[in-house]
């Protein structure tokens, strides 16, 4: 069973705070990590889609780091503001599948 | 260009109905996953589908549920006599091919409620 786990569950910040989470994955057969951000009845919204080790990719203040041979990549968000606030999803696409596994999310609020 | 869009929102069934969820992805995709969010869990795999074909069905329950995506219309995820454990919402997303490397599109959800 492939398990995608992300850390915190839960993170509270204050308005120009920088902040950062954790998405851990299985190190074997991985083919890409895609990071949503997601708000309440609304779809969620891709983020990037990485698949090299090393990637590092940028949209505007978020930035996601990732390193397949350990099995984690990182999300930061510089200079939070309080329209950051929404769950943080993180999704692994294993080789020879073309099902995400997610992890169950990062809710953060970032308080004015 | 409209995201994927999922109808109803927002279906309210008995137990033993049957439930229809909708959903047309991205103009000019021809992939479509459906995911299902059960209370307090993440995002799950459902179903992946081509034109007329199930590609991968490993996430579907074994009995009542069924999808298709026919070669003309909305792909349409099928649950017969429902239960309250299918009270859940259900996501439809989409890609333009497979999704290597792809990004891939998610709806807005469709929140079944069984009563």
């Amino acid at each position: 069973i492939l398990n995608v786990e992300q850390s915190p569950q839960s993170l509270h910040v204050q308005e120009g705070d920088s902040t950062n989470f954790t998405c851990s994955f299985p190190s074997s057969n991985f083919y890409a990590l895609h990071w949503y951000r997601w708000e309440t009845a609304k779809s969620p919204e891709a983020l990037f889609v990485m698949t090299l080790n090393g990637d590092e990719k940028k949209k505007g203040r978020i930035s996601a780091t990732l390193n397949t041979k350990e099995g984690y990549s990182y999300l930061y968000i510089k200079g939070s503001q309080p329209e950051d606030s929404a769950t943080y999803l993180c999704a692994f696409h294993q080789g020879g599948s073309e099902k995400l596994v997610f992890g169950k999310g990062t809710k953060l609020t970032v308080n004015p | 260009n409209a995201g994927v869009m999922q109808n109803p929102r927002h279906l309210v069934r008995r137990r033993g109905q049957e439930a229809r969820l909708r959903c047309s992805p991205m103009k000019g995709h021809s992939h479509v996953y459906w995911y299902r969010q059960l209370p307090e869990e993440g995002l799950k795999f459902m179903v992946y589908l081509q034109k007329e074909n199930i590609i991968d069905e490993s996430g579907m329950p074994k009995e009542r549920f069924s999808a298709e995506f026919p070669k003309e219309g909305p792909s349409i995820l099928r649950i017969q006599q429902v239960v309250r454990g299918d009270s859940a919402a259900y996501f439809c997303a989409s890609s333009p091919r497979d999704s290597s490397g792809n990004t891939i599109y998610f709806g807005e959800g469709s929140w079944l409620t069984v009563v």
